[in-house]
């Protein structure tokens, strides 16, 4: 089946203007991450989506970045005025879940991230 | 916070010989312990896993142990392949605001196997 899909694949775009990242998850899973991964550096959290609502948000590294999931399903990751230090790879997950038993992690896959360019 | 450090590489190998990259966690909690692999222009992709102490995980020949009393998942291989050229990251997962099971990565190690 389609796994998770994320456009565009490469963005550049220059500091000050706005972008959308969209992630397409693997139908029927419920729960979706976004992810950020620096040159060097491994995926760090961004923010959960239980369904429609963000359950948490808590890695968002400033008030210019936002995420919306509005029918449950599609989410786009939204980044205003943007600055070269969020040049990186965005990387979105889904898993089945996002809340199971007591050591009961879901898998999640990953999408093949989107690369954003800050000139 | 948790945490993962694993192995700085890059680390380069000759086919056939044994891959070991090491990798220990600090966690609140009791987390899992993953091995994610990226392939060169492809996405991240679940390698293993394991959920509790003395747990092995174990796939394509690679093997892992959750080692609660070390805090460690070293990575191993008894021979590798030219195709296991990849970048290898150490995760774990833990509990987080109630059904977030947010994953944490060490830093990746970039592995090269030639022949």
């Amino acid at each position: 089946g389609a796994g998770v899909s994320q456009t565009p694949s490469n963005k550049v775009t220059e500091k000050g203007k706005y972008v959308e990242l969209r992630c397409d998850p693997i139908s029927g899973h419920t729960a979706l991450y976004w992810y950020r991964q620096s040159l060097g550096q491994g995926p760090e959290f961004l923010i959960y989506f239980q369904g429609t609502g963000a359950a948490d948000d808590s890695g968002l590294p400033n008030d210019r970045f936002f995420a919306v999931r509005p029918e449950g399903s599609v989410s786009t990751l939204k980044i205003q005025r943007t600055e070269r230090g969020d040049s990186a790879v965005y990387l979105c997950a889904s898993s089945l879940r996002g809340q199971g038993g007591w050591r009961d992690p879901y898998e999640q896959y990953f999408g093949p991230g989107t690369r954003l360019t800050v000139t | 916070g948790d945490s993962v450090t694993q192995m700085e590489g890059p680390v380069t190998l000759s086919e056939e010989a044994f891959l070991t990259i090491n990798c220990t966690y600090t966690a609140t909690g009791y987390p899992s312990l993953f091995w994610y692999v990226q392939y060169p222009g492809e996405g991240l992709q679940l390698l293993l896993k394991a959920t509790k102490a003395d747990d092995k995980g174990s796939n394509k020949g690679f093997e892992a142990t959750y080692r609660k009393e070390t805090t460690s998942f070293h990575l191993e291989k008894g021979s590798v392949q030219v195709s296991d050229s990849a970048v290898y990251f150490c995760a774990l997962s833990s509990l987080s605001g109630g059904s977030n099971y947010k994953l944490t990565f060490g830093k990746g190690t970039l592995l090269t196997v030639n022949p």
